[in-house]
């Protein structure tokens, strides 16, 4: 089983709707957790932090649930330039290793 | 936000041949930075950890006589890869963590530099 497993999609939305992606991880010791975007051969970019009560940051939500093991990221109202591919990333144990999950490519139709 | 810069952002060279990728944290001092690799579609993938001023902690399965990582200072680190072969071709990242901001291990990362071994 991947350490960090996510739906390659694609997700072709149209523009103005709601998207939710999830993410499973299998390690239950896992610390910390992220979601990342990235943009056709460019390096990923932090989209934001998952913290176990929730977050927001603006049309962006993520969500963790330890007990099942998975987080969430939603985005509202799409907009053209959220076509990407997200990575959900998950830190386990006192080190600073990031395993990256494959990526859920999103595109976004006008 | 904290910078990391990677340099060259390609190179082409011929089987047989070592090519040196320099990653630079530009605006913060980083103790460890690491090194992945990322074929076409497939995710990031962790080959090592570097650390300044000691041995550089490499993944299984990755080998450290053909990646040599060297990381000399606070700001930079680089990733030689020796008698590279086609097979070598991938998108290679560094990334920097800065100890002096952010928390739960974020990372910054590179604009990656893009390896084609022909």
């Amino acid at each position: 089983r991947k350490e960090v497993e996510q739906d390659p999609g694609p997700f072709n939305v149209p523009e103005g709707a709601t998207v939710a992606f999830n993410c499973t991880y299998s390690n239950s010791a896992s610390q910390s957790f992220f979601w990342y975007r990235q943009d056709c051969r460019k390096e990923p970019k932090l989209l934001m932090s998952v913290y176990s009560s929730g977050n927001e940051d603006g049309r962006f939500t993520a969500q963790l649930n330890r007990a099942s093991q998975y987080i969430s990221l939603l985005i509202r109202d799409s907009k053209l330039s959220d076509s990407a591919t997200y990575l959900c990333v998950v830190n386990t144990g006192g080190n600073e290793k990031l395993t990256f999950g494959t990526g859920t490519r999103l595109t976004i139709i006008p | 936000g904290a910078v990391v810069s990677q340099h060259p952002s390609r190179v082409i060279c011929k089987s047989g041949t070592s090519v040196k990728i320099e990653c630079r944290s530009l605006d913060f001092q980083a103790t460890t930075m690491f090194w992945y690799r990322q074929f076409p579609k497939q995710s990031l993938m962790l080959m090592a950890t570097s650390n300044e001023g000691s041995k550089a902690t490499y993944e299984q399965g990755v080998e450290k006589d053909k990646f040599l990582i060297n990381h000399a200072s606070l700001t930079l680190s680089t990733l030689t890869v020796t008698s590279a072969h086609p097979e070598d071709s991938s998108f290679y990242i560094c990334s920097a963590r800065d100890p002096q901001r952010g928390g739960d291990h974020e990372q910054y990362f590179g604009p990656g530099t893009r390896l084609t071994v022909t």
